[in-house]
């Protein structure tokens, strides 16, 4: 079956613009994480959705950033007034609920990788 | 808080050679959850194994084998008769469940992994 899928796969933008970026989650999969992954940083853990529900967002790495999810789907990440240190490949998983699967591995899609110049 | 240490950044064998990735963990949780991805020039991250807390069974899949000690806080992976195909950066990483955060993966720093022909 398809797997997790982002949108656009490269971005590259100018400091100061909006930028937003996409992931479908495998159908049937109720949690989805974003990640960014960046030289200086590593793999750090952005936001989490239960459904379209986000419980805490405090990982996001500032107010510019912030994210939604609708239909218990897709899920959009979307930097505002974007800065060169926003510049990292973002990555986005999905996994079925422990209480389905008896397992709570992600699954990745293979990333956007944002450049801000 | 958790934290993963994977103290090897670069690793460098010939075909064939044997190679064994480290992995330590700090958590106060009693129930977690480790994992290995891997991460090949093309980008995705790949999973290949998960382990509960309560299992410390070693695991063997093909080539690669993984050693989970609790004792010392360890999830070390092995892979036997490296391939060329094995070049990637692999990540181990920790989770546990969280109201707020599911099941967020804390990642390590990843061990680069080189096979020379």
């Amino acid at each position: 079956g398809a797997g997790v899928s982002q949108s656009p796969s490269n971005k590259v933008t100018e400091k100061g613009k909006d930028v937003e970026l996409r992931c479908d989650p495998i159908s049937g999969h109720t949690a989805l994480y974003w990640y960014r992954q960046s030289l200086g940083q590593g793999l750090e853990f952005l936001i989490y959705f239960q459904g379209n529900s986000a419980p805490d967002k405090s990982g996001l790495p500032s107010d510019r950033f912030s994210a939604e999810r609708t239909g218990g789907s897709v899920s959009t990440l979307t930097i505002q007034r974007t800065q060169q240190e926003d510049s990292a490949v973002y990555l986005c998983a999905s996994s079925l609920p422990p209480y389905i699967s008896g397992t709570d591995t992600q699954y990745f899609g293979p990333g956007t990788r944002l450049t801000v110049l | 808080a958790q934290k993963v240490t994977q103290a090897q950044t670069e690793i460098s064998v010939v075909e064939k050679e044997d190679v064994t990735l480290d992995c330590v963990y700090e958590t106060r949780d009693t129930t977690y959850y480790l994992f290995w991805y891997k991460q090949p020039p093309s980008g995705e991250l790949v999973f290949l194994i998960r382990r509960n807390s309560f299992d410390e069974q070693n695991e063997i899949s093909g080539r690669y084998s993984w050693n989970f000690q609790k004792s010392t806080s360890s999830f070390n992976f092995t892979i036997t008769a490296s391939q060329v195909v094995d070049s990637a950066v692999y990540f181990c990483a920790l989770s546990d469940a969280n109201s707020n955060s599911g099941y967020a993966l804390n990642f390590g720093k990843g061990t680069s992994l080189l096979v020379t022909p």
